[in-house]
């Protein structure tokens, strides 16, 4: 099962900052978090990971709360094509399940023009 | 960008046939990583595969999959003989480093698979 909590859904206008929740209250200190999205009908894509410190790319910023049990995945400037599902998932990088990431329902975001 | 291409695309096979779905991982990338998503479900892991062996795989992988690296560019799963309920897409990921590395997984576009 996965480790998150997200919304199921969310709304945001375009042109302004989509700030996407995950609860990972269980979340230990090996343990990795990365933000993926799914566009319909495509293949999962990465957009960022961070362990505690707050990380920022090109596509978006994470803000990993201090005591790391929650998760904020900014996307600046949001546009229609940002309208996706958006999955945070937990890895751990030890122990005898380190390689697979799991899936949960994630959130939609639709953004709205 | 380098990425992950898959092939083919859709493919539809008879109940009972074998299948072969195709991946090229990202060229310097030493992880790779098959999963599916059963139409409106979650996306599953599947399997993972280091140095040719499998390294880690889920209760979903059992006798009748197989994953095989052919070559230096080639990742394969095999479907021995599909069932309906085989009827996914399913996605094909790689990444530089494994389960003590923190990359990230890249993934392929998948292929549909539709069993008739």
């Amino acid at each position: 099962d996965a480790k998150t909590t997200q919304p199921p859904s969310m709304d945001c206008a375009e042109g302004r900052a989509a700030n996407l929740p995950c609860n990972h209250s269980a979340i230990s200190g090996n343990e990795y978090v990365y933000w993926y999205r799914q566009i319909h009908s495509q293949g999962p894509q990465y957009i960022i990971h961070g362990l505690k410190n707050n990380e920022t790319n090109e596509m978006a910023s994470l803000i990993i709360t201090e005591d790391r049990k929650s998760s904020t995945l900014i996307l600046p400037h949001a546009t229609l094509r940002d309208t996706a599902v958006y999955y945070c998932i937990v890895r751990s990088l030890s122990g005898g399940s380190n390689y697979k990431l799991t899936f949960g329902k994630g959130t939609l975001l639709t953004v709205n023009p | 960008e380098p990425e992950v291409t898959q092939t083919p695309s859709h493919q539809v096979t008879q109940m009972g046939q074998e299948v072969i779905l195709r991946c090229v991982p990202i060229s310097n990338h030493l992880y790779f990583y098959w999963y599916r998503q059963i139409l409106g479900q979650k996306v599953e892991f599947l399997v993972s595969f280091y140095n040719n062996e499998i390294s880690e795989k889920s209760e979903i992988f059992d006798d009748q999959f197989s994953v095989e690296r052919p070559d230096g560019s080639n990742f394969t799963l095999k479907i021995r003989s599909t069932k309906l309920e085989d009827s996914a897409m399913y996605f094909c990921a790689s990444s530089a480093t494994g389960g003590r590395g923190n990359q990230p997984q890249h993934f392929g576009d998948g292929t549909r698979l539709s069993i008739l």
